[in-house]
């Protein structure tokens, strides 16, 4: 079955330094992939998205990369500041139909 | 726009008891979703609707769930009877329907069955 893998370990890093935040997919090839980040207590709030032909898309601060080779996208916050701490989910199209299918998310801390 | 509206914002109740959700999707929007999330499973879909129809019910845990969708601007999800397990946080999302799905989330409600 599709599957979407994060790493479910918090990754703490230094204020000012990049964030890089890995997403595996397996069992399929997602026409395009999907960064949403979540703060606590509330709901996921889409960033960016990235198409399967594209291998880089950037947004100010934030860089996606899709390499379709090894099905996976990384996600980069440079000069990473205290507010950008929040759980990054990663999504893709499901198979038929409108589904989306989220993995299960990195917690990001940057420390001051 | 206000976003995706969602009511109650925090539940807490006794096993047993009926529970029912609401959400008031982004006008406009063609879909509305339901999702469930918790530590262990992460965010689950449970229901999809398209044009107020709903059109993948796969996710819904069983019967005791159920979800209607009355009009545009409306959704109720109700749980009957409530059991622990169904502890959680349970989020309303909607998208425009173009092909790239972006969603957009409701603040969630936070569920407590004791």
């Amino acid at each position: 079955s599709q599957k979407i893998e994060q790493n479910s370990e918090a990754l703490n890093i230094q204020e000012g330094k990049t964030a890089t935040l890995t997403c595996n997919y397996t069992n399929y090839s997602p026409a395009y992939l999907q960064w949403y980040r979540q703060d606590p207590g509330r709901g996921p709030v889409f960033l960016l998205l990235i198409r399967e032909n594209e291998k880089e898309k950037r947004k100010e601060r934030l860089k996606v990369t899709f390499d379709t080779t090894l099905k996976q996208s990384l996600f980069h916050i440079t000069a990473s500041q205290p507010a950008d701490s929040a759980t990054y989910l990663c999504a893709s199209p499901g198979r038929g139909g409108f589904k989306t299918i989220f993995g299960a998310g990195t917690r990001l801390f940057v420390k001051a | 726009d206000a976003g995706v509206i969602q009511s109650p914002r925090h539940e807490v109740t006794e096993m047993g008891q009926e529970v029912t959700l609401r959400c008031k999707p982004i006008s406009g929007h063609d879909y509305l979703f339901w999702y469930r999330q918790t530590m262990m499973r992460g965010l689950e879909l449970l229901i999809y609707f398209n044009n107020n129809v709903p059109i993948d019910d796969s996710g819904m845990p069983e019967d005791r769930f159920s979800a209607k969708m009355p009009n545009a601007s409306f959704s109720t999800l109700k749980i009957q009877p409530s059991e622990p397990r169904d502890s959680a946080v349970y989020f309303c999302a909607s998208s425009p329907g173009l092909t790239e799905r972006t969603q957009y989330f409701g603040p969630g409600t936070r569920l407590l069955v004791l």
